[in-house]
């Protein structure tokens, strides 16, 4: 069973751009979330989306956005890139069900440095 | 808020110590409790979990068991391994939260042959 997939793994910007990242869920995972990770703040949520509609949505600025598709791939997007948006952002999926709210499983993250 | 507190690190062990890797947490409700890890390049892997007073999460040697008198969830194995080398984080979600986990700090284990 393929795990969730990241694309980019890597990729450098310059500041002011934006930039797209993918995730494609494990088959049969209908909701889809982000998390930032630095060294500095550690782990942070972004969003999340099943249904393609966003449910839930951490304490980051608008530059932040996400969408997820009727096959429940998932892009985000940062516009305008900062400096301090060099981060691994982190794609996770779960199996919609009353009792593994939380279980998460990871793909191996998209690096995003920013000049 | 919710939030996740872990012992400082890194925390270094010769191969056949034990660990202990202390987590407590804050909550508002009633939340669910886990420990992931982090291997080398890679994403978070779920370890364990547990989702009420006095279960006990266990996985691969590793064991937690939550502790709501203390809001404790300290993780635990009895002898590791070089290969348990890795960063571990402890992590809550709430009842109604969905994905939205929070994370602590993350503790770097090194086990040492």
């Amino acid at each position: 069973k393929a795990g969730v997939t990241q694309t980019p793994r890597y990729l450098i910007k310059t500041r002011g751009q934006q930039v797209t990242l993918s995730c494609s869920p494990i088959s049969g995972h209908r909701s889809v979330s982000w998390y930032q990770q630095t060294p500095g703040q550690g782990l942070q949520f972004l969003f999340e989306y099943f249904s393609e509609t966003q449910r839930n949505k951490g304490n980051f600025p608008g530059r932040f956005s996400g969408r997820q598709f009727s096959n429940s791939r998932s892009e985000m997007n940062v516009s305008t890139l900062e400096l301090g948006d060099s981060a691994l952002y982190l794609c996770a999926s779960r199996k919609l069900t009353s009792t593994n709210t939380g279980e998460l499983f990871f793909g191996e993250g998209s690096r995003l440095t920013v000049l | 808020g919710d939030s996740v507190t872990q012992m400082e690190g890194p925390v270094t062990l010769s191969e056949e110590a034990f660990l202990t890797i202390n987590c407590t947490y804050t909550a508002t409700g009633y939340p669910s409790l886990f420990w992931y890890v982090q291997y080398p390049g890679e994403g978070l892997q779920l370890l364990l979990k547990a989702t009420k007073a006095d279960d006990k999460g266990s996985n691969k040697g590793f064991e937690a068991t939550y502790r709501k008198e203390t809001t404790s969830f300290h993780l635990e194995k009895g002898s590791v391994q070089v290969s348990d080398s890795a960063v571990y984080f402890c992590a809550l979600s709430e009842e109604t939260s969905g994905s939205r986990l929070t994370f602590g700090e993350g503790t770097q284990l090194t086990v040492n042959p």
